[in-house]
């Protein structure tokens, strides 16, 4: 049975910091990975995904990152901003059907 | 120009009571997804279908009863309603198919809140 793991569970950082936020998932035999933000009482907002070939992905500052065999993704925010604020989750596919199975999150905030 | 649209975004009702959400998608995709959000904030997927055909139905509850007219809508119906339903409910697409990318990105709807008194 898959199983995801979002560390940390929440973070504070000031403005204009790097950050990342880590994603790991016991079956590496995933079809592909998606990252989605989620703002308090929305939906989801889809940010990259990753197939299961590739090894990273960019989205202006947002880069994620793929370790496949390791079962591991990092969400890489460049220069963050307040705008950044919300729950970040990850979540994985395996083919027939496309379920996806979700982290437990990151609750982020950037103060300014 | 909603790409995936749910009503309604509040749902306030009794237990007991039979309820419907109503999901469609104007994306074009063939494929599409019942989730829900606990308390906790997991999100576990209920239900996917593709092209009208039921292909994944996860431990849900036979209350839940999901219904898809054709492949931009994807209903979801829950017969006598307990506490414990009480969840935000997301509704879901995708394209599936080889083509793309962005291959099997999956697209949310804003959720319907339901509370069960």
């Amino acid at each position: 049975k898959q199983e995801v793991t979002q560390i940390p569970a929440a973070l504070s950082v000031p403005e204009g910091e790097n950050l990342v936020l880590n994603c790991s998932f016991t079956d590496s035999a995933i079809y592909n990975l998606q990252w989605f933000r989620q703002d308090p009482g929305k939906g989801l907002t889809s940010l990259l995904l990753i197939q299961s070939s590739q090894r990273e992905q960019t989205s202006g500052r947002l880069n994620a990152s793929l370790d496949k065999s390791s079962g591991r993704s990092t969400l890489y925010i460049a220069a963050s901003q307040p705008g950044d604020s919300a729950t970040y989750l990850c979540a994985v596919s395996r083919g027939g059907g496309n379920k996806l199975t979700f982290g437990t999150g990151t609750q982020l905030k950037v103060e300014l | 120009d909603t790409a995936v649209s749910q009503t309604p975004k509040y749902l306030v009702t009794q237990m007991g009571n039979d309820k419907s959400i109503k999901c469609e998608q104007n994306l074009g995709h063939d494929t599409m997804y019942w989730y829900k959000q606990d308390s906790k904030k997991f999100l576990k997927i209920m239900f996917s279908y593709n092209n009208k055909e039921l292909i994944i139905n996860e431990t849900v509850p036979n209350r839940f009863s999901p219904k898809s007219p054709d492949k931009a809508h994807l209903n979801l119906h829950i017969n006598s309603l307990e506490l414990g339903d009480s969840a935000v409910y997301f509704c879901a697409s995708s394209q599936g198919g080889t083509s793309g990318r962005r291959y099997n990105e999956q697209f949310f709807g804003p959720g319907t809140r339901l509370t069960v008194l």
